[in-house]
């Protein structure tokens, strides 16, 4: 059974500070893996999906890695401003039509 | 675009009560899914479906029916609410390529009392 875990379960960061979410699974074998941000009371917006196929993806100021065979993905945060205080969570899905299955997420505050 | 539509986005309901979550989504997606959130418990899966007419229970599916009877729609039915059953509820929804990941509506928050 897939299991997805993220370290660290909170970051408290100063404004302008570059920072990198860890996101952890234990079967490698893996379809694609996606980081999403949840505000407060709010639904979740999808970041970033990175195919089995691929190492990378970025986006502005946002750019996550996968490492199938160590079983981990990185999202990296470049120049952290206040606004990107919100919680992470990553889902791996493992197959056609399978689910996904999620991480309990990251809680990222930046402190102005 | 609409995306992913949940109704209603809050709802209090008593011990006992039925009521339906509904989803809908104008993407075309093959896959669509029932989560809920509860804190410390992260998202938990209810129940899923890979097409119209197929569905089939996730995680935590006691007290919970569905049913998808066109692709667009996949709503939720609580039977008997139940205090435990107070949570916020997600639908997702996405196609079978690789190259896509899951789509969410805005959330139901239910209270029952």
């Amino acid at each position: 059974k897939q299991e997805v875990t993220q370290i660290p379960a909170a970051l408290s960061v100063p404004e302008g500070e570059n920072l990198v979410l860890n996101c952890s699974f234990t079967d490698s074998a893996i379809y694609n893996l996606q980081w999403f941000r949840q505000d407060p009371g709010k639904g979740l917006t999808s970041l970033l999906l990175i195919q089995s196929s691929q190492r990378e993806q970025t986006s502005g100021r946002l750019n996550a890695s996968l490492d199938k065979s160590s079983g981990r993905s990185t999202l990296y945060i470049a120049a952290s401003q206040p606004g990107d205080s919100a919680t992470y969570l990553c889902a791996v899905r493992q197959g056609y039509g399978q689910n996904f299955v999620f991480g309990p997420g990251t809680r990222l505050s930046v402190l102005p | 675009n609409a995306g992913v539509t949940q109704t209603p986005k809050f709802q209090v309901l008593k011990t006992g009560q039925s009521m339906t979550l509904q989803c809908a989504q104008d993407m075309n997606h093959e896959y669509m899914s029932w989560y809920r959130q509860d804190p410390g418990m992260g998202l938990r899966l209810i129940h899923y479906s890979v097409g119209a007419g197929i569905t089939d229970q996730g995680e935590v599916p006691n007290g919970y029916n569905v049913s998808r009877s066109t692709t667009e729609d996949f709503p939720l039915r609580l039977l008997s609410a139940a205090p435990s059953q107070t949570s916020v509820y997600f639908c997702a929804s996405s196609y079978f390529d690789r190259a896509y990941g899951y789509t969410f509506g805005s959330g139901t928050r239910l209270t029952v009392v």
